[in-house]
């Protein structure tokens, strides 16, 4: 079952500019974490954050979380045509460890 | 090696065929995974191995057999498929269970069922 909700679906950027992304969530988590997904590839592990984390940077890209709104926003700054994907968030719903589940995802267009 | 490889990249099977998905990995991760991904939708968890041992099946129907051979490969049977069953697969591994680890994902395995 899904448990993130992911706005907004679709995004159009030229490039340069920053990208935004949200994900909320209904129930507590222990982490949160984000992936990337070419068109018709695998996913790659962007970040995670831990719950009780507030911020996290990588390179172009930063994260978010506020636990007491149960949301997380992603942000890539200075946008590459190269950053075109869909980006979801996934999280382990309570007293289960083993269940990753994915948002619906957010599709990213960086235009040249 | 930080990568997860599944063979093949593209499979085209009939709905009386038996075919196998192949997956591996030598990062030394002790938990994988199998997804399966709709066009437009997100991955779906089917199954999760832990220490080699079948942790978590999703309610996936029979025709869909996982198998791990070993702690570096892990396999997916399919018979009798439906052409529903066309999808994106995908392999996941991670160091182990838990919240405290992302997901290595492989490119997958783009299967279609006439």
């Amino acid at each position: 079952s899904q448990q993130g909700e992911e706005d907004p679906q679709a995004l159009s950027i030229q490039e340069g500019e920053n990208a935004t992304m949200n994900c909320s969530y209904k129930t507590s988590i222990n982490n949160l974490q984000w992936y990337r997904q070419n068109s018709g590839r695998g996913l790659v592990h962007l970040i995670l954050i831990r719950s009780n984390e507030r911020e996290k940077h990588s390179g172009r890209l930063r994260v978010t979380l506020d636990t007491s709104k149960k949301s997380s926003s992603l942000l890539i700054t200075a946008s590459r045509a190269a950053d075109t994907a869909s980006y979801f968030c996934a999280m382990y719903p309570p007293m289960n460890d083993y269940k990753l589940s994915f948002g619906a995802g957010t599709t990213v267009t960086v235009r040249a | 090696d930080t990568e997860v490889t599944q063979t093949p990249k593209h499979l085209v099977m009939g709905m009386t065929n038996k075919k196998s998905l192949k997956c591996e990995q030598h990062m030394g991760h002790r938990a994988m995974y199998w997804y399966k991904q709709k066009a437009k939708k997100p991955p779906e968890l089917m199954f999760v191995y832990s220490y080699e041992k079948l942790s978590i099946n999703e309610s996936v129907p029979s025709r869909f057999s996982p198998e791990c051979p070993n702690s570096s490969l892990l396999n997916l049977h399919l018979h009798a498929l439906q052409p529903e069953d066309s999808a994106l697969y995908l392999c996941a591994s991670s160091q182990g269970t838990g919240t405290y680890y992302g997901y290595t994902f492989g490119s997958g395995t783009r299967l279609t069922v006439v």
